[in-house]
């Protein structure tokens, strides 16, 4: 696609129960980063990818969050066990390495999660 | 710590106004700074960078590395300009460069 694609776009779930994620990147970029954002927030760092694997994953908030890779494209951010304060809207990005200025990323129009 | 710090959350002015959103930052080493802004049902995406002192859109913004800040500013607001602007950071960290963004300023342009 020409963007980052992510879905659902909604998802409202109850507390305690599982959610994916998923995130599309921009084909052929190699960067793929996972945002929090909460009402009134900027987007919060939780997680960057550099192709297949987690380069860095000190901004997810606890180990209920995980996300992967598999395959170097597609990325799935997995909650188990949701509670309330995990609402809001999460964003994926990607970048490519190569001719691409730090700090440009291409960012999806986010899930918003709501925890009942 | 690296942070990125907006102190106003609303900025409302009217049409032909000039707008300042002020951005501070916290970063010991060189930095290199972002506006990105996010219109009302559009996804997130960048305005501009310091490293290429351009102007889009009309505005502009200058690094001040002695009261760091990288303010953003217009001369004369245009309604269309009403969204939500956020200034960000990054920094080479762990091998791969990190961007950090501030909680966000509301610009609001009334007719």
């Amino acid at each position: 696609g020409a963007g980052v694609s992510q879905t659902p776009s909604n998802k409202v779930t109850e507390k305690g129960k599982y959610v994916e994620l998923r995130c599309d990147p921009i084909s052929g970029h190699t960067a793929l980063y996972w945002y929090r954002q909460s009402l009134g927030q900027g987007p919060e760092f939780l997680i960057y990818f550099q192709g297949t694997g987690a380069a860095d994953d000190s901004g997810l908030p606890n180990d209920r969050f995980f996300a992967v890779r598999p395959e170097g494209s597609v990325s799935t951010l997995k909650i188990q066990r949701t509670e309330r304060g995990d609402s809001a809207v999460y964003l994926c990005a990607s970048s490519s390495r190569q001719g691409i200025l730090p700090g440009e990323l291409f960012f999806g129009e986010g899930s918003r999660l709501t925890v009942l | 710590a690296q942070r990125v710090t907006q102190p106003e959350k609303l900025l409302s002015v009217f049409k032909g106004a000039p707008v300042e959103l002020k951005c501070n930052y916290s970063y010991s080493g060189s930095p290199e700074l972002f506006w990105y802004v996010q219109y009302s049902r559009q996804r997130l995406q960048l305005l501009l960078r310091h490293i290429s002192r351009e102007s889009i859109k009309g505005f502009t913004a200058d690094l001040n590395k002695g009261e760091t800040s990288f303010h953003l500013k217009k001369p004369f607001a245009q309604e269309e300009d009403s969204a939500m602007y956020y200034c960000a950071l990054t920094f080479f960290s762990g091998g791969y460069n990190k961007l950090i963004f501030g909680a966000g300023t509301r610009l609001a342009v009334h007719p």
